[in-house]
């Protein structure tokens, strides 16, 4: 089973920010949270990772609780090519990254 | 840099047959996996490799081998396909080493089994 739970499917205004939720409850101190997407039936992509500090880059921050129970995917300016499955992935990177485990993720929609 | 290239695009079998995905990699990574993905699903992990010569089984290894002869190939075999294994596959290696360790997925390869 997958170790996280994400909503099923939101919505975002074109322009806004999307802030895509994660909750990670068991989550362990050495599991890294990583974001991909899925747009249209591509392969995933890599979005961003982090530990315990906050993280962004290029495309998206990301910020995740004190607790480490939950995080939040941040697109600060949507756009219609944002349109896609995200995916909260929660991983030992000492197990190796080679396998994730995934859930069904987030189906965003961007609206014009 | 090619990435992580998959063949065939698409592949329609009959109930029984055996084919062989291909799965190649330029990127030197050691970790390479394949997952398959139902419909309305996410991804699920059916084996992968730490480098050549080793390999091991993941969630849904069942109908399904791997070899792993080089770095750059890993070919998933489906012995006796079954309509259960209609699915999209996905091939995806990543780095071993410190560094991000994000996974590249190739494109996917689409099987219909009847």
């Amino acid at each position: 089973d997958a170790k996280t739970t994400q909503p099923p499917s939101m919505d975002c205004a074109e322009g806004r920010a999307a802030n895509l939720p994660c909750n990670h409850s068991t989550i362990s101190g050495n599991e890294y949270v990583y974001w991909y997407r899925q747009i249209h039936s591509q392969g995933p992509q890599y979005i961003i990772h982090g530990l315990k500090n906050n993280e962004t880059n290029e495309m998206a921050s990301l910020i995740i609780t004190e607790d480490r129970k939950s995080s939040t995917l941040i697109l600060p300016h949507a756009t219609l090519r944002d349109t896609a499955v995200y995916y909260c992935i929660v991983n030992d990177r000492a197990s190796g990254t080679y396998k994730y485990i995934f859930g069904t993720g987030t189906r965003l929609k961007v609206l014009a | 840099n090619a990435g992580v290239t998959q063949t065939p695009k698409f592949q329609v079998l009959k109930t029984g047959q055996s084919m062989t995905l291909q799965c190649a990699q330029d990127m030197n990574h050691e970790y390479m996996s394949w997952y398959r993905q139902d419909p309305g699903m996410g991804l699920r992990l059916i084996h992968y490799s730490v480098g050549a010569g080793i390999t091991d089984q993941g969630e849904v290894p069942n109908g399904y081998n791997v070899s792993r002869s080089t770095t750059e190939d890993f070919p998933l075999r489906l012995l006796s396909a079954a309509p259960s294994q209609t699915s999209v596959y996905f091939c995806a290696s990543s780095y071993s080493g410190r560094g991000k360790n994000e996974q590249f997925f190739g494109p996917g390869t689409r099987l219909t089994v009847l």
